[in-house]
């Protein structure tokens, strides 16, 4: 069974100022990694995927995110907080289903991330 | 708008009703998902279907929950006899890779 750990339920940044989500994870095979994203009220958002390319992953409003192997790790960051980066974020590792073919998803229980004016 | 949809948005049941939620996927992909995500928590994997064929169905978390997608387009997920430990809102995810799921913004069901 893969899982995956978020290591803050909260981050508090202020604007402007760098983010930093923390997330390990475990699995037995060779993982597939995204980082979700959920504002209030709307549905969840891809932001990156990791799936055995480039370590480094770039995503989209400026987040990206490194997996570390040795380290199992899949932090995210971003340089600078904007206030519209304020939501819910969950690290997520895909696995196959007693199916062997269903790629479904394993969440983490989410980092609520504030950003301060 | 292109994205997945859910009906309905919101649903207020009592205790021992059944009720049922329709989802319908992007109209390309033929991998579907449902998932539940309960307050404070990260989504949880329900089940899934590529095109008509549910695949995976074991996490299902009790007989009175089941889901259909008879042509392979949009699913029906339903709940019988529902239960206040039912309230939560489920999310639907639709995909052409199995890799990339692009979800639904969910039905919330709560249960009184």
């Amino acid at each position: 069974a893969q899982s995956v750990t978020q290591l803050d339920s909260h981050v508090s940044v202020s604007e402007g100022t760098p983010v930093l989500l923390r997330c390990n994870y475990s699995s037995s095979y060779s993982p597939s990694l995204f980082w979700y994203v959920q504002h209030p009220n709307k549905g969840l958002q891809l932001l990156l995927k990791y799936t055995s390319a480039a370590t480094l992953v770039k995503g989209i409003n400026g987040f990206e995110a490194e997996f570390k192997k040795s380290e199992t790790s899949f932090h995210l960051t971003k340089p600078s907080a904007h206030m519209s980066d304020a939501a819910e974020y969950f690290c997520v590792v895909s696995d196959r289903g007693s199916s062997g073919s269903a790629r479904q998803l394993t969440f983490g229980s989410g980092t609520q991330l504030t950003v301060l004016p | 708008d292109t994205g997945v949809s859910q009906n309905p948005r919101h649903k207020i049941t009592k205790r021992g009703q059944n009720v049922t939620f329709r989802c319908d996927p992007i109209s390309e992909h033929n991998r579907l998902y449902w998932y539940r995500q309960t307050l404070g928590q990260g989504p949880e994997f329900l089940t899934y279907f590529q095109n008509e064929a549910q695949l995976e169905k074991s996490r299902l978390l009790s007989d009175r929950f089941s889901a259909e997608r008879p042509k392979g387009s949009f699913s029906t997920l339903e709940i019988q006899r529902t239960e206040q430990g039912d309230s939560a809102m489920y999310l639907c995810a639709s995909s052409l890779t199995g890799l990339e799921q692009y979800f639904g913004p969910g039905t919330r069901l709560t249960v009184t």
